[in-house]
């Protein structure tokens, strides 16, 4: 159980174009979501929490503008990086957890982002 | 702020041998989680702690929840070559909503 799916799993884009990264819990019902990026080498950087029909709450020094984040249903989140530029080229990851179950966070498999 | 450390940073073992690795905090915490992740893939959770001083296993593995609530560590008992990873220690506190990620330790194991 507490399966999470990510979609695409990896994606190649031009600079200046947006790019939307789905995570989904298939098998629970995640009340809060989180997107996390990763650099080579070095360790999770959380981005955000997204709570299920509100607002995301972002971490410090990441722009809500940039990334924008989308919680509508228990099962679906989305992040979309807007005007995407190489420096935005990462590992992105989410990451669920559901009502009862602490803080336990269940991951999905990241999505590779390229920006050319 | 929080701040997890984990040592070693990395090792490299023996196929067959026992892995020890710790993640220590100046902070307290209420949940000690233990992620592996493979590269290019997501952390897969390996084991949950929720109270000070409780000892969970999951196969070959076992963690322990300090007594502090500063501390963890996790064990892997005769490894085998699957075992090669990063292996990430995460600390919770309810009232935070989220958890705190240490810098890893990379495990290598020699056949």
């Amino acid at each position: 159980g507490a399966v999470v799916s990510q979609h695409p799993s990896w994606v190649i884009c031009k600079s200046g174009t947006s790019v939307k990264i789905e995570c989904r819990s298939l098998d629970f019902q995640a009340t809060t979501m989180f997107w996390y990026r990763q650099f080579p080498k070095q360790s999770l950087m959380l981005m955000a929490t997204s709570n299920e029909g509100s607002k995301a709450t972002y971490e410090q020094g990441v722009e809500k503008d940039k990334f924008l984040i989308n919680h509508a249903s228990l099962t679906l989140s989305t992040l979309t990086v807007t005007s995407a530029h190489p420096e935005d080229s990462s590992f992105y990851i989410c990451s669920a957890r559901f009502l009862g179950g602490g803080e336990t966070q269940y991951f999905g498999p990241g999505t590779r982002l390229l920006v050319l | 702020g929080q701040q997890l450390n984990q040592s070693p940073q990395s090792m490299f073992i023996q196929e067959g041998e026992d892995v020890s690795m710790n993640c220590t905090s100046s902070s307290i915490f209420n949940t000690w989680l233990w992620y592996k992740q493979d590269p290019g893939e997501g952390p897969v959770l390996l084991i949950a702690l929720y109270k000070a001083g409780e000892l969970t296993s999951n196969g070959r593995l076992t963690a322990q929840f300090g007594i502090t609530r500063k501390d963890s560590f996790l064990n892997i008992s005769a490894s085998i070559p699957s075992d090669v990873g990063i292996y990430f220690c995460a600390g919770g506190i309810t009232s935070y909503d989220k958890v705190i990620f240490g810098p890893g330790t990379s495990l290598s194991v020699i056949p």
